[in-house]
C-alpha cells in the first residue's frame, strides 16, 4: 500500500503570493494533519481534519487555511506569504482521531518564499 | 505553553554503542511516540506508548512511557550506521488532537 503522498515535493515562491499544498493519505485513513517544520525545529502543529470537518488548529494566522474533500485527501493553503513561511510542510494520516490512532507522515513539501 | 526538552540535542558514537534519548515535560500527556526523521524527509514512526509505565520494544529499539506520565526515553542498543538521523519525542495529550515535538536528538554513528 502507498503510504502519503504530497505534492509538490518542492515549491519556490516569492513574498505576497499564495499557495497550494496537497495531500493524499494513506487507503482507509479518514483524518488529515499538517505541520510546518522549520529548519532545526521539531513539526508543529497547524490543522487537523476528520471526515472532511476541522477538529483542532495550531497558533498560526489566518493566512493558512485547508480543507479536506470527501476522499479524505487534503489541501492546505497559504495567503500572502512571508519570508518565514519557509519551510518543510508535512501531512500526516490516521485512521481516525482517537488517541491511538498513529499519525504516519509524509514526505513533505519544502517552500522557500523569496 | 507546553514545555518538551529533549536531551541530548546531539550525540557523536562509535559503531556498536549503545544510545539514550529523553523527553521531559511539566505536563502530562497521555500517548508518547518517537520519530526518527532523515535530511529531506518526513517523520517516521519508531515507537507508541500507550499506558504509564509501558515498556516497549521494537528490535534495537526500546522505549517507555514514565510513570508520572511527563516523560519518556528511547534506548538504542549496537548502533550501526543507518541509525543516523533526527529522533523526535512526540506526546500527545488526551482531549488534543495535536503531536508535541521536541526539538530533537540529532545522532552521528561513526563507523
Amino acid at each position: 500500500d502507498a503510504g502519503v503522498t504530497q505534492s509538490p515535493t518542492h515549491l519556490i515562491k516569492t513574498r505576497g503570493q499564495h499557495v497550494t499544498l496537497r495531500c493524499s493519505p494513506i487507503s482507509g485513513h479518514k483524518s488529515v494533519s499538517w505541520y510546518q517544520q522549520v529548519l532545526g525545529q521539531g513539526p508543529q502543529f497547524i490543522f487537523q481534519y476528520y471526515e472532511k470537518e476541522e477538529r483542532g488548529r495550531g497558533n498560526f494566522p489566518d493566512r493558512f487555511s485547508a480543507r479536506q474533500f470527501p476522499n479524505y485527501s487534503s489541501e492546505l493553503n497559504v495567503n500572502a506569504l512571508l519570508l518565514g513561511d519557509s519551510a518543510l510542510y508535512l501531512c500526516a494520516s490516521s485512521l481516525g482521531v482517537g488517541l491511538t490512532d498513529t499519525q504516519y507522515f509524509g514526505p513533505g513539501t519544502r517552500l522557500t518564499v523569496l | 505553553g507546553q514545555q518538551l526538552n529533549q536531551s541530548p540535542q546531539s550525540m557523536f558514537i562509535q559503531e556498536g554503542e549503545d544510545v539514550s534519548m529523553n523527553c521531559t515535560s511539566s505536563s502530562i500527556f497521555n500517548t508518547w511516540l518517537w520519530y526518527k526523521q532523515d535530511p529531506g524527509e518526513g517523520p517516521v514512526l519508531l515507537i507508541a506508548l500507550y499506558k504509564a509505565g509501558e515498556l516497549t520494544s521494537n528490535g534495537r529499539l526500546t522505549a517507555q512511557f514514565g510513570i508520572t506520565r511527563k516523560d519518556s526515553f528511547l534506548n538504542i542498543s549496537a548502533s550501526i550506521p543507518s541509525d543516523v538521523g533526527i529522533y523526535f519525542c512526540a506526546p500527545r495529550q488526551g482531549g488534543s488532537e495535536k503531536l508535541v515535538f521536541g526539538k530533537g536528538t540529532k545522532l552521528t554513528v561513526n563507523p
